[in-house]
C-alpha cells in the first residue's frame, strides 16, 4: 500500500532558528515528491517539487532533499520567521498502471514559531 | 498565476440539504480535483475528472457526486448531507503532461 509518512507531527521553535521536517515514503513506481505550505484555514500552497533524479531543491529558506534509494525526503527551513508557522504537506506522485499520476499525501506536520 | 477559485469559505447546512460545492479555474487545466482534509487523515480525494463531462471515483467517493459540463468548473455534490460530511473540502487542477498542481483556499462545510 502506498504510504506516506512524516515525523515530527508538531514542533515548536523560536524565531531565527533552523528546522528540519522528514517525510518517508512507500510509494512504487515514483514520479516526484513535493512539498506543500497551508496555513490555517487555507488551500496548501507548493514549495518544492523534486523528481527522481533531483537530491536536492531550494526556495528561498526552504530546501528539500530527496533520496531516492532510501525514500526519504526532508525539507529545512532556515532562519525561521513567525509567518513560517503552517502544516507543512509531503505529497508523493505514483505512476498509475496505464499512465497517469497519483497523488499520495502525508498528514503534515505542524509547525509553530514563536518569539 | 494560475488561480483556482472555491466559490465559498464556509458553509453550515443541515442534515440531509444538498449542497453543491463550486469550483473554477483559470488556466485551462484538463484535470480537476475534490478532496477532503480532517485531521490527522489528510487530504484524500474523493472524486477527479480528466475532460468535460469525465469523471473518475478517487478512494472516498461514497456520499458524493461530481459534474463537470464545461472544462473550467468542477462542482461537488452532496446528495443528503451528514454530519460526518463535515470538513474542510480543497479543490485543485492540474495541466496533462506537466507537474504543477494548484489548490483552492478551500471551503470548510459544517453539517448540523
Amino acid at each position: 500500500k502506498n504510504q506516506v509518512e512524516q515525523s515530527p507531527q508538531s514542533l515548536i521553535i523560536l524565531e531565527g532558528k533552523n528546522c528540519t521536517l522528514q517525510c518517508n515514503y512507500t510509494v512504487s513506481p515514483f514520479s516526484n515528491l513535493r512539498w506543500y505550505k497551508q496555513d490555517t484555514g487555507r488551500g496548501p500552497v507548493s514549495l518544492t517539487i523534486m523528481t527522481f533524479s533531483e537530491n536536492t531543491k531550494s526556495n528561498g529558506r526552504y530546501t528539500a532533499t530527496l533520496d531516492a534509494d532510501t525514500k526519504q525526503s526532508s525539507l529545512h527551513i532556515t532562519a525561521s520567521q513567525l509567518s513560517d508557522s503552517a502544516s507543512y504537506i509531503c505529497v508523493v506522485s505514483g505512476i498509475l498502471t496505464g499512465g497517469g499520476n497519483k497523488l499520495t499525501f502525508g498528514t503534515g506536520t505542524q509547525l509553530k514559531v514563536e518569539l | 498565476d494560475v488561480k483556482v477559485t472555491q466559490s465559498s469559505r464556509y458553509l453550515v447546512k443541515r442534515t440531509g440539504e444538498k449542497v453543491f460545492l463550486e469550483c473554477v479555474q483559470d488556466m485551462d487545466h484538463e484535470n480537476m480535483f475534490w478532496y477532503r482534509q480532517d485531521p490527522g487523515l489528510g487530504l484524500r480525494l474523493i472524486y477527479f475528472s480528466y475532460d468535460v463531462k469525465m469523471k473518475e471515483k478517487g478512494d472516498i467517493p461514497e456520499g458524493y457526486s461530481v459534474s463537470r459540463e464545461k472544462k473550467e468548473r468542477f462542482s461537488l455534490i452532496l446528495e443528503s448531507a451528514s454530519t460526518n460530511q463535515t470538513s474542510m473540502y480543497l479543490c485543485a487542477s492540474s495541466p496533462t503532461g506537466r507537474y504543477g498542481y494548484t489548490f483552492g483556499s478551500g471551503t470548510r462545510l459544517t453539517v448540523v
